[in-house]
């Protein structure tokens, strides 16, 4: 149980334009959303948290207006990186958890590269 | 405010060793503590988890991790190492908030 799955695994777009990721909890209701990313050989940075139904709350550094992200149902949640340029060539992960529940349970990651 | 620090970026130990890997922590309040690991280009995976019941933890793959308050301490434990066992293992820290704060990764690597 509790399986999150994350697509694309690996998505290349050229500078300019805008990129989906889609973060999906399978098997419980994902109250709430964390979407992280991490650089090469480094670890991972929380960039925001989204409840459902919510906006979400991001971190300090993180532009919101780039980094767009909807939890519209307690199964989705979408990262849309908007005017993507090569320095946000990364790795992202999103992870879920339910209500009351403290544990984070993480997807596989999307690979972004940006040309 | 919480945080974590991994001591050693880099760990390599021989197949059949111990495995050693530190984790302190910071927290304002009681703590969750997780171990993961990380695969290259995946997610990560839990190893184990510590939630105020029994301070030694087993987890995973024969890994098991002691919680020390009086040290802050979280260290990752596996008797004998196996080749398998080479990735990046993070220690990580929550409040009842959910935050997860991670430290900065471990790399383990197993020689023959």
């Amino acid at each position: 149980g509790a399986v999150v799955s994350q697509h694309p695994s690996w998505v290349i777009c050229k500078s300019g334009t805008s990129v989906k990721i889609e973060c999906r909890s399978l098997d419980f209701q994902a109250t709430t959303m964390f979407w992280y990313r991490q650089f090469p050989k480094q670890s991972l940075m929380l960039m925001a948290t989204s409840n459902e139904g919510s906006k979400a709350t991001y971190e300090q550094g993180v532009e919101k207006d780039k980094f767009l992200i909807n939890h519209a149902s307690l199964t989705l949640s979408t990262l849309t990186v908007t005017s993507a340029h090569p320095e946000d060539s990364s790795f992202y992960i999103c992870s879920a958890s339910s209500a009351g529940v403290y544990e984070q349970y993480f997807g596989p990651g999307t690979r972004l590269t940006v040309t | 405010a919480q945080s974590v620090t991994q001591l050693g970026s880099h760990v390599s130990v021989s197949e059949g060793a111990l495995v050693l890997l530190r984790c302190n922590y910071s927290s304002s309040v009681p703590p969750y503590l997780f171990w993961y690991v990380q695969y290259p280009n995946q997610g990560l995976q839990l190893l184990l988890k510590y939630t105020s019941a029994a301070t030694l933890v087993k987890g995973i793959n024969g890994f098991e991790a002691e919680f020390k308050k009086s040290e802050t301490s979280f260290h990752l434990t596996k008797p004998s190492a196996h080749m398998s066992d080479a990735a990046e293992y993070f220690c990580a820290v929550s409040t009842s908030y959910g935050k997860l704060t991670f430290g900065q990764g471990t790399i383990l690597t197993v020689h023959p």
